[in-house]
């Protein structure tokens, strides 16, 4: 049981590139979102999905965008790539989208630098 | 509006002794509170949660109380081991479709 995969670990882009962070996950799970991890802030939510179709946004989406169309991926695309957006980014996912009364499962994270 | 405010770090201790970290969030409603843990170069995993006042989660020899009173969930042990080097966050779920995590807790443990 793999969990929840993401590719690429490591990445450096130039300012404008564009890219698709990976996300997959094996576990059937409605529920999957990514995350940003940036130092003193905590982890803050981008976007999430409730089912495959369904997307939403999160706190900080701007210049991201997202699709899911199917239950297993969720992947994040950067379509012209900031310094602003260097980070560490995670993906979950969950059985439920009600997530207070089930356990979320994180990918390893995709670390970002953007020059 | 829905926030985490956690103890800054890093901490260091050393083997066998107490630790205890500081959560404590603002929300409105009943959120649940969890304690995520984050191992080097691995991703968030899940150590303990609570769904509702006074509950209290445990795992590995971790607690924390859901505290509605004075709005805590401070994560305790008694005896830290090597192992349990890592960051710790503390994050509150207050609709079920997403987190709000605190900024994190870096826990060194030496021999």
């Amino acid at each position: 049981n793999a969990g929840v995969t993401q590719t690429p670990k490591f990445q450096v882009l130039k300012t404008g590139q564009s890219m698709t962070l990976q996300c997959a996950q094996d576990m059937n799970h409605e529920y999957m979102s990514w995350y940003r991890q940036d130092p003193g802030m905590g982890l803050r939510l981008i976007h999430y999905s409730v089912g495959a179709g369904i997307t939403d946004q999160g706190e900080v989406p701007n210049g991201y965008n997202v699709s899911r169309s199917t239950t297993e991926d969720f992947p994040l695309r950067l379509l012209s790539a900031a310094p602003s957006q260097t980070s560490v980014y995670f993906c979950a996912s969950s059985y439920s989208i009600n997530i207070q009364n089930t356990e979320a499962f994180f990918g390893q994270g995709t670390r970002l630098t953007v020059v | 509006g829905d926030s985490v405010t956690q103890m800054e770090g890093p901490v260091t201790l050393s083997e066998e002794a107490c630790l205890t970290i500081n959560c404590t969030y603002t929300a409105t409603g009943y959120p649940s509170l969890f304690w995520y843990v984050q191992y080097p170069g691995e991703g968030l995993q899940l150590l303990l949660k609570a769904t509702k006042a006074d509950d209290k989660g445990s795992n590995k020899g971790f607690e924390a109380t859901y505290r509605k009173e004075t709005t805590s969930f401070h994560l305790e042990k008694g005896s830290v081991q090597v192992s349990d080097s890592a960051v710790y966050f503390c994050a509150l779920s207050p609709t079920g479709n997403q987190f709000y995590f605190g900024t994190g807790t870096s826990l060194t443990v030496i021999p």
